[in-house]
């Protein structure tokens, strides 16, 4: 069945550092491929997406890349932040809309 | 933007008895609503798709007689956990389409089986 890896589970940075995470989908009709953060106890939050015909996007400090090929695509935070400290998912998507999310990864930014 | 208010946030229940959920899409017609449980420290995992006007779907192997799904409308969706045990205890989110791939999320329901 569909399924999409996420890593690493939990990742530490330094306040500043950047932070990379990296997902893997298996189903090859998958098109839309959003990010979300969710804090504690609230409801995810989108903060950038990425569509199958765009190799890269970035919104500032954040950006997303897709490999198709591979069926890799991965969430670059820079200038990391406390702030940006959550646990992040990653979803896959097709015509369907029925997202497949990953299985989270819990980033800590150390000030 | 477009908005899904879900309700209660939380709900302690007792065994055996029964708890609805709803979902609303405040400003925008939601022909899909799709229902999530989370477990601490674990993904979203999709229960069922739940179409405005017919059956849900459900995901391989969650009870469709347990989780009763109701989208009798464009803008409700309601989910029923019968005969409630402790394990059913979870994160319950929701989420609509508002556009081609818009996603918005409601804000969840902490459920708690005592």
């Amino acid at each position: 069945g569909e399924n999409v890896e996420q890593h690493p589970s939990t990742l530490s940075v330094q306040e500043g550092d950047s932070a990379v995470i990296k997902c893997t989908y298996s189903d090859s009709a998958s098109n839309y491929f959003p990010w979300y953060k969710q804090e504690l106890g609230k409801r995810p939050q989108l903060i950038i997406d990425i569509r199958s015909n765009v190799g890269e996007k970035k919104d500032q400090r954040i950006a997303v890349t897709l490999n198709k090929t591979a069926k890799h695509f991965s969430l670059h935070i820079t200038e990391t932040q406390p702030e940006d400290s959550a646990v992040y998912f990653c979803a896959a998507a097709s015509g369907t809309y029925k997202y497949i999310f990953g299985t989270g990864t819990r980033l800590k930014v150390l000030a | 933007g477009a908005v899904v208010s879900q309700h209660p946030s939380w709900v302690i229940c007792k065994s055996g008895t029964s708890v609805k959920i709803e979902c609303r899409s405040l400003d925008f017609q939601a022909t899909t609503m799709f229902w999530y449980r989370q477990f601490p420290k674990q993904s979203l995992m999709l229960m069922a798709t739940s179409n405005e006007g017919s059956k849900a779907t459900y995901e391989q192997g969650v009870e469709k007689d347990k989780f009763l799904i109701n989208h009798a409308s464009l803008t409700l969706s309601t989910l029923t956990v019968t005969s409630a045990h402790p394990e059913d205890s979870s994160f319950y989110i929701c989420s609509a389409r508002a556009g081609t791939y818009g996603y918005t999320f409601g804000s969840g329901t902490r459920l708690t089986v005592v």
